[in-house]
C-alpha cells in the first residue's frame, strides 16, 4: 500500500513565478491538509481540503491556493513567488473525523530564487 | 490562536540516558496534543497522542508523554535512548473547538528538538 507521495521532490523557481505542486493520499483516504516548513521551524498548517472544499485555511494569503479532484488527490498552487516561500511544502492525507492519524509525505523542496 | 512552545532546540544524550523533552501549549480550550517524529531521510510519522482520558499516554519505540493540564505541557519521555532514536521530534496541537465537522483537524507544530544519540 503506497503511503502519501508528493511530487516534484524538489523544484527551483524565481520571484514572480507561479508553482503547482501535487499530492496522492494513501489509499482511502478523503482529506488532504497542507504544511509549509520553512527551515528550522515546524511545519505550519497551509489549508485543508475535503470533499474538494477548501475546509480550513491558516494564515496565508491568497497566493496559496489549491484544489482536489474527485479521486482525492490535491495541488498546491503559489502565484508571485517571493523569497521567503522557499520551504518544504508537506501533504497529509487522512479519513474524514477528528480522532483519524494524518499520515504525511515526504514533502517537496521548494527554493525561490 | 494556539501556540506550541519546544523549549530545546537540540539535545545530545549517550545511549541508556534517560530523555524528557519539554512542550508546552497556548491554548485556552480543551486540546488533542501529539507527538510527531522525523528519523533522517524519512517523513513525519506519529509517536503518540492524547485525546482525552489518562495523562499518560504510551506511544511506539518505547516513548510516553504525560499531558499535565494545568501546567499546559505535554513532555516526551523514554527511560533509555538509543542510538536509532536520533531525529527530530515535533510537538504539536489541535483544537476541538475549531473542527468544523467537515474534514480532519488542523494541527499547530512546535519549531522541534533535534535529538542526536552518541553510541
Amino acid at each position: 500500500d503506497a503511503g502519501v507521495t508528493q511530487s516534484p521532490t524538489h523544484l527551483i523557481k524565481t520571484r514572480g513565478q507561479q508553482v503547482t505542486l501535487r499530492c496522492s493520499p494513501k489509499s482511502g483516504h478523503d482529506t488532504v491538509s497542507w504544511y509549509q516548513q520553512a527551515l528550522g521551524q515546524g511545519p505550519q498548517f497551509i489549508f485543508q481540503y475535503y470533499e474538494e472544499e477548501e475546509r480550513q485555511r491558516g494564515n496565508f494569503p491568497d497566493r496559496f491556493s489549491g484544489h482536489q479532484f474527485p479521486n482525492y488527490s490535491s495541488e498546491l498552487n503559489v502565484n508571485a513567488l517571493l523569497l521567503g516561500d522557499s520551504a518544504l511544502y508537506l501533504c497529509a492525507s487522512s479519513w474524514a473525523g477528528m480522532y483519524n492519524e494524518q499520515f504525511f509525505g515526504p514533502g517537496t523542496r521548494l527554493t525561490v530564487l | 490562536a494556539q501556540s506550541v512552545s519546544q523549549h530545546n532546540h537540540h539535545v545530545i544524550l549517550s545511549e541508556a540516558a534517560s530523555l524528557e523533552l519539554g512542550c508546552n501549549y497556548s491554548y485556552g480550550g480543551t486540546v488533542n496534543l501529539f507527538w510527531y517524529v522525523q528519523y533522517p531521510g524519512q517523513h513525519l510519522q506519529l509517536l503518540l497522542k492524547y485525546f482525552s482520558g489518562d495523562p499518560l499516554v504510551k506511544g511506539i519505540k518505547g516513548f510516553e508523554a504525560e499531558f499535565i493540564k494545568s501546567k499546559f505541557s505535554f513532555n516526551l519521555r523514554k527511560p533509555s535512548v538509543q542510538w536509532s532514536d536520533t531525529a527530530e521530534y515535533f510537538c504539536a496541537v489541535s483544537a476541538p473547538r475549531l473542527y468544523s465537522g467537515a474534514g480532519s483537524y488542523q494541527l499547530t507544530f512546535g519549531k522541534g528538538t533535534k535529538l542526536s544519540v552518541i553510541p
